[in-house]
């Protein structure tokens, strides 16, 4: 099954302590990306990344490093993790070009205490 | 920066009934996508229409786009409970390949 698999989905931590979600993508994708849902903000980008090895910062991207050594994993790294990084996170890939629908994963709400 | 504007925030209808969702964006587009999200879980890709068409449809869906608005509209037919989610609109500008700017959603409530 064509999927975006985030790990974990659920994550409460404290302040400082660094942490991975990961996520990974069985359908090629060249393409990949991280947002933040936030209530009233919508869907802000992170990062994304066109290829293996070429990672570009989106809109939020302070805080937060990612890296693509593969081409289906692309685990997104907080450092040091404030409060106001909790939020929920998501996962996306697809196709490059333009026109191409994203594909999500199912979410990693982060509580960082 | 959020590129797309959905109107209205929230919308509650009965079964049955038509839902209409706009979205304005500010820049030029490649294209405009919608998408759903049930309460938490992650988006999934409704319906795609590019720059130089003004209409689409997938099944109960249509969609309209008027570039010179700057405006696109997602209309949802004879809603049903199941359709209760929120609805995104998503640009893609020429200039971001790939990169998607999403609205902060209409929340549609379908009651049966």
């Amino acid at each position: 099954e064509a999927q975006v698999t985030q790990n974990p989905r659920y994550l409460i931590t404290v302040t400082g302590k660094k942490l991975t979600v990961t996520c990974s993508q069985n359908m090629n994708h060249e393409y990949m990306s991280w947002y933040r849902q936030d209530p009233g903000l919508g869907l802000r980008q992170i990062y994304y990344s066109m290829n293996v090895e070429v990672t570009d910062k989106g809109d939020v991207p302070e805080g937060y490093k990612v890296s693509r050594k593969e081409k289906r994993n692309f685990p997104l790294i907080l450092e040091s993790p404030s409060p106001n990084q909790t939020s929920l996170y998501f996962c996306a890939s697809g196709r490059t070009g333009y026109g191409t629908e994203a594909f999500f994963g199912q979410g990693t709400r982060l509580t960082v205490v | 920066s959020q590129q797309g504007e959905e109107d209205p925030q929230a919308l509650s209808i009965q079964e049955g009934e038509n839902a209409t969702m706009n979205c304005s964006y500010k820049t030029s587009i490649n294209n405009l996508q919608w998408y759903r999200q049930n309460s938490g879980r992650g988006l999934v890709h409704l319906i795609l229409i590019r720059s130089n068409e003004r209409e689409k449809h997938s099944g109960r869906l249509r969609v309209t786009l008027d570039t010179s608005k700057k405006s696109s509209s997602l209309l949802i037919t004879a809603s049903r409970a199941a359709d209760t989610a929120s609805y995104f609109c998503a640009t893609a500008t020429n200039n971001a390949g790939n990169m998607l700017t999403f609205g902060g959603g209409t929340r549609l409530m379908v009651k049966p």
